[in-house]
């Protein structure tokens, strides 16, 4: 069984703080990494899809790593915003079909 | 250019009766994939479409099963609901088989709840 996990659960962070969150995957097999941010009442957007070891993706001010050696990805949120308040989720795929295993996901509220 | 639409956005229904949750993928797309969010957990894959047949399935028993059309539109039927189908059902398109490198575009989901 494939397992995604993603720590913390929840964080709430003051504007202005910078915050980082972790997804750890199975290491063997491995295809692609995505990280999806879902805002309450929206669908979920996909931020970043990663498949290489030591890939770092940038979109403003959100970031990511990319370990597929230890099997896990770090999100970073540099100087968070009330509009980055939302669930990020990771997920990865099982095989080339791109079903993806999701984890639970990290719950950001941003206070202003 | 619209996104994933799924209809209806919520719907109610009493236990043992049978729903159909519908998905029109965004343009360009050709493949479908549902899955099934339950409070407090990640989505779930139900299974995929794509050439309008199923390409996988996920671990759902028969009373989920779906259709996809010539245009890439998509339902998802459950039949003999149960208590425990509550959930947000999300519709999520992709140009197979470029989703990994682009990702998957999703809808807002649809809330059923089973009571």
């Amino acid at each position: 069984i494939l397992n995604v996990e993603q720590s913390p659960q929840s964080l709430h962070v003051q504007e202005g703080d910078s915050t980082n969150f972790t997804c750890s995957f199975p290491s063997s097999n491995f295809y692609a990494l995505h990280w999806y941010r879902w805002e309450t009442a929206k669908s979920p957007e996909a931020l970043f899809v990663m498949t290489l070891n030591g890939d770092e993706k940038k979109k403003g001010r959100i970031s990511a790593t990319l370990n597929t050696k230890e099997g896990y990805s770090y999100l970073y949120i540099k100087g968070s915003q009330p509009e980055d308040s939302a669930t990020y989720l990771c997920a990865f795929p099982m095989d080339s079909s791109y079903k993806l295993i999701f984890g639970s996901g990290t719950r950001l509220l941003v206070r202003p | 250019d619209a996104g994933v639409t799924q209809s209806p956005t919520h719907l109610i229904k009493t236990r043992g009766q049978q729903v159909t949750l519908r998905c029109s993928p965004k343009s360009g797309h050709d493949t479908v994939s549902w899955y099934q969010q339950a409070l407090g957990q990640g989505p779930q894959f139900i299974f995929q479409y794509y050439e309008e047949e199923e390409r996988q399935r996920g671990n759902f028993p028969d009373r989920f099963s779906g259709h996809q059309f010539p245009n890439y539109s998509s339902e998802l039927n459950v039949n003999a609901l149960l208590l425990g189908d509550s959930a947000l059902y999300l519709c999520a398109s992709s140009l197979w088989p470029s989703t990994g490198t682009y990702g998957y575009t999703f809808g807002s989901g649809t809330r059923l709840t089973v009571v």
